[in-house]
C-alpha cells in the first residue's frame, strides 16, 4: 500500500456513529471552499463546496459548516460507514483565484 | 464529473533518468493543474497548465525540472527530470471549468505513483 495519511491526525468513530472533521484556514479573502476525500491508491474526491456567502449546506449524509469570524470549515457525516474510511482534505479558494489551497488532512478511520 | 486518467498509474525509475506523465480529460475544460503530493503529506500545486503558452509554475518549482504540456482542451504532460529519491511522490492533475458544475470546482485524476531509486 501507498503512505498517504501516515503522518495525519487520525480520528476514529465506531460505525452509525456521526463524525466531525475540522480544518482551520488562513486567508480572510478565501471566498470558496472545497472537501475532498481520497481514499488509498486514488486521487481526491470532490465530497461538497461551500461558498463564503453560505454559513451551512448540506448534501447526501454529508454537511459543511462554515464559521468565517474564526476561519474554520467543518465536515460533518451522518451515520458513518466503513466505506468512509480515507483521509479528508479541506482546501480554500482565494479570490479570483484558481489555486487550491490544501489543508493537512485528517485520517478518518471507522470501526465496526 | 469527467473521467479523468493517468499514465503511468505507477512507476519505479532510477536516478538521474526523466518521466513523462500523462493526463487525459474525456471533455473540454478550461484549466489543468498539476500538484505533488509526498508520503503522508498534503496537495501542493506545482503548476498551472496553459493551453498553447508556457505553464505558470508556483514558488519552488521550475521549468527546467518539471516541463509542462498542453497541446489541446484535454491533454497535458508533466515531466520530472533528472529525478533523485527526493522526487518519489504522487503526481496528479485535476481539472477545472467542467461544463456545468462550479467555476473553482476541480476534479483530480487518480494520480503517479513515483519511486526513484
Amino acid at each position: 500500500g501507498e503512505s498517504v495519511g501516515l503522518h495525519l491526525p487520525t480520528l476514529s468513530v465506531q460505525e452509525g456513529d456521526n463524525s466531525i472533521i475540522n480544518c482551520a484556514y488562513s486567508n480572510s479573502a478565501s471566498d470558496y471552499f472545497i472537501w475532498y476525500k481520497q481514499e488509498s491508491g486514488k486521487g481526491p474526491q470532490f465530497i461538497i463546496d461551500i461558498r463564503s456567502n453560505m454559513d451551512k449546506r448540506q448534501g447526501q449524509r454529508v454537511t459543511v459548516l462554515l464559521n468565517k469570524t474564526v476561519k474554520h470549515l467543518s465536515l460533518q457525516i451522518a451515520a458513518t460507514q466503513p466505506g468512509d474510511s480515507a483521509v479528508y482534505f479541506c482546501a480554500e479558494s482565494r479570490d479570483s483565484s484558481y489555486k487550491l489551497i490544501f489543508g493537512s488532512g485528517t485520517r478518518l478511520l471507522v470501526r465496526p | 464529473s469527467a473521467v479523468i486518467s493517468q499514465k503511468p498509474s505507477r512507476d519505479i525509475c532510477q536516478r538521474g533518468t526523466s518521466l513523462t506523465i500523462q493526463c487525459q480529460v474525456d471533455s473540454q475544460v478550461t484549466m489543468m493543474f498539476w500538484y505533488r503530493q509526498q508520503p503522508g503529506q498534503s496537495l501542493t500545486l506545482i503548476a498551472t497548465a496553459n493551453q498553447g503558452s508556457e505553464a505558470t509554475y508556483e514558488s519552488g518549482f521550475v521549468i527546467d525540472k518539471f516541463p509542462i504540456s498542453r497541446p489541446n482542451l484535454t491533454f497535458s504532460t508533466l515531466t520530472v527530470s533528472n529525478m533523485s529519491p527526493e522526487d518519489s511522490s504522487i503526481y496528479l492533475c485535476s481539472v477545472e471549468g467542467l461544463a456545468g458544475g462550479p467555476r473553482e470546482t476541480q476534479y483530480f485524476g487518480p494520480g503517479t505513483r513515483l519511486l526513484v531509486l
